[in-house]
């Protein structure tokens, strides 16, 4: 069974500039979320797709967004770049209903110049 | 807001000891607990996940305890090796019922052989 899949692995963006991330979950997973690891922050949550409708949103600015498609992948966009955006992106996928064991992706190191 | 605490947040320790890693929560009604793993830049592996009814899980020789009403899990590594050198982080569901867990920072461990 394939495990969560994140492209690409790594970016290099100039400031200004906009990014998108692709998450493909474990098939069956209908639940996938964002998070920005940074070594200042730890571990935030930036959102949750579920169904193809955002069910969850945490604190950052509307320039981070995403979306999930019918078969349950997810993109995360992050437009007008700035250097404070570099960071590891990890999507994790679960069931989304009842005990939700998360399994996460390799994550995407963004780098922003 | 919950908040998740891990102590020590790193430790450093030759081969074949056992160890105990901590995690206190502020909010006691989570739904399910879960332990990661995580090497240098790369994503989470989840090690075991404790729902809130049960009491303990054991994968080889980890053994992961949960107390709700102190708010506090443990992570138990029996013999440790070189192999298990990462960072171990826990995490929370949100009790709004949302299942967004909440991240503590982790322990950085080192075991050296």
């Amino acid at each position: 069974k394939a495990g969560v899949t994140q492209t690409p692995r790594y970016l290099i963006k100039t400031r200004g500039q906009q990014v998108t991330l692709s998450c493909s979950p474990i098939s069956g997973h209908r639940s996938v979320s964002w998070y920005q690891q940074t070594p200042g922050q730890g571990l935030q949550f930036l959102f949750e797709y579920f169904s193809e409708t955002q069910r969850n949103k945490g604190n950052f600015p509307g320039r981070f967004s995403g979306r999930q498609f019918s078969n349950s992948r997810s993109e995360m966009n992050v437009s007008t770049l700035e250097l404070g955006d570099s960071a590891l992106y990890l999507c994790a996928s679960n069931m989304g209903q009842g005990v939700a064991e998360a399994f996460f992706g390799q994550g995407t190191r963004l780098t922003v110049v | 807001k919950q908040e998740v605490t891990q102590i020590p947040a790193a430790l450093s320790v030759p081969e074949g000891e056992n160890l105990v890693l901590n995690c206190s929560f502020t909010d006691s009604a989570i739904y399910n607990l879960q332990w990661f793993r995580q090497d240098p830049g790369k994503g989470l592996t989840s090690l075991l996940l404790i729902q809130s009814s049960q009491r303990e899980q054991t994968s080889g020789r980890l053994n992961a305890s949960l107390d709700k009403s102190s708010g506090r899990s443990t992570l138990y590594i029996a013999a440790s090796q070189p192999g298990d050198s990462a960072t171990y982080l826990c995490a929370v569901d949100d009790p709004g019922g949302s299942y967004i867990p909440t991240f503590g920072r982790g322990t950085s461990l080192i075991v050296h052989p």
